[in-house]
């Protein structure tokens, strides 16, 4: 597509819930990042996928946390049992070889209430 | 540990005035810096990127340098208007194979009045 599309643009779950966010990157970009951005606070990095390699899982924050990403393209992440604390932006990213840049899509609003 | 830094956190100015946006990071050792704008409840937009071995990139009203030993970056805007309002973030990418993730500042929040 033209963009990264991510789905759903908001969401407004229980707390106790498992969440599933769907990033879409840009066709032929190998690389997909997710990232979170919590009120107030600068963008932390949550997890990378690169072609056929082993995700950079570091910064994903505890193991409620999970993400995939089938075929090299659409990633999913899954917040399972959500915490009043995971209340943020997620931002997916895609891109190639430096030196070009990413490229983000509008973000997905997680509530928990 | 690398840590961005961006001064100020939020910046009012009338419409036509020129400003300066900073950045500052604690690791020289990178392989890019690339700047970012954030309007409300949106994504992030690619602005400038800079590689590690240049001094500047421009794009119309916007300048944005790098002075890589010192660990500065500004984004100068020149002629300011009302649709520049936004938050810009500072990003920076670690020497590596060319993947990497960004560390980013927590943006600074711009207002231009009319």
């Amino acid at each position: 597509g033209a963009g990264v599309s991510q789905s759903p643009s908001n969401k407004v779950t229980e707390k106790g819930k498992d969440v599933e966010l769907r990033c879409d990157p840009i066709s032929g970009h190998t690389a997909l990042y997710w990232y979170r951005q919590s009120l107030g606070q600068g963008l932390e990095f949550l997890i990378y996928f690169q072609g056929n390699s082993a995700p950079d899982k570091s910064g994903l924050p505890s193991d409620r946390f999970s993400a995939e990403r089938t075929g090299g393209s659409v990633s999913t992440l899954t917040i399972q049992r959500t915490q009043q604390e995971d209340s943020a932006v997620y931002l997916c990213a895609s891109g190639n070889r430096a030196p070009y840049g990413y490229t983000f899509g509008s973000g997905t609003r997680l509530t928990v209430v | 540990k690398q840590e961005v830094t961006q001064i100020p956190a939020a910046l009012s100015v009338p419409e036509g005035e020129n400003l300066v946006l900073n950045c500052s990071f604690t690791d020289s050792a990178i392989y890019n810096l690339q700047w970012f704008r954030q309007d409300p409840g949106k994504g992030l937009t690619s602005l400038l990127l800079i590689q590690s071995s240049q001094r500047e990139q421009t794009s119309g009203r916007l300048n944005a340098s790098l002075d890589k030993s010192s660990g500065r970056s500004t984004l100068y805007i020149a002629a300011s208007q009302p649709g520049d309002s936004a938050t810009y973030l500072c990003a920076v990418g670690p020497l590596g194979s060319g993947y990497s993730t960004l560390t980013f500042g927590k943006g600074t929040m711009l207002l231009v009045s009319p």
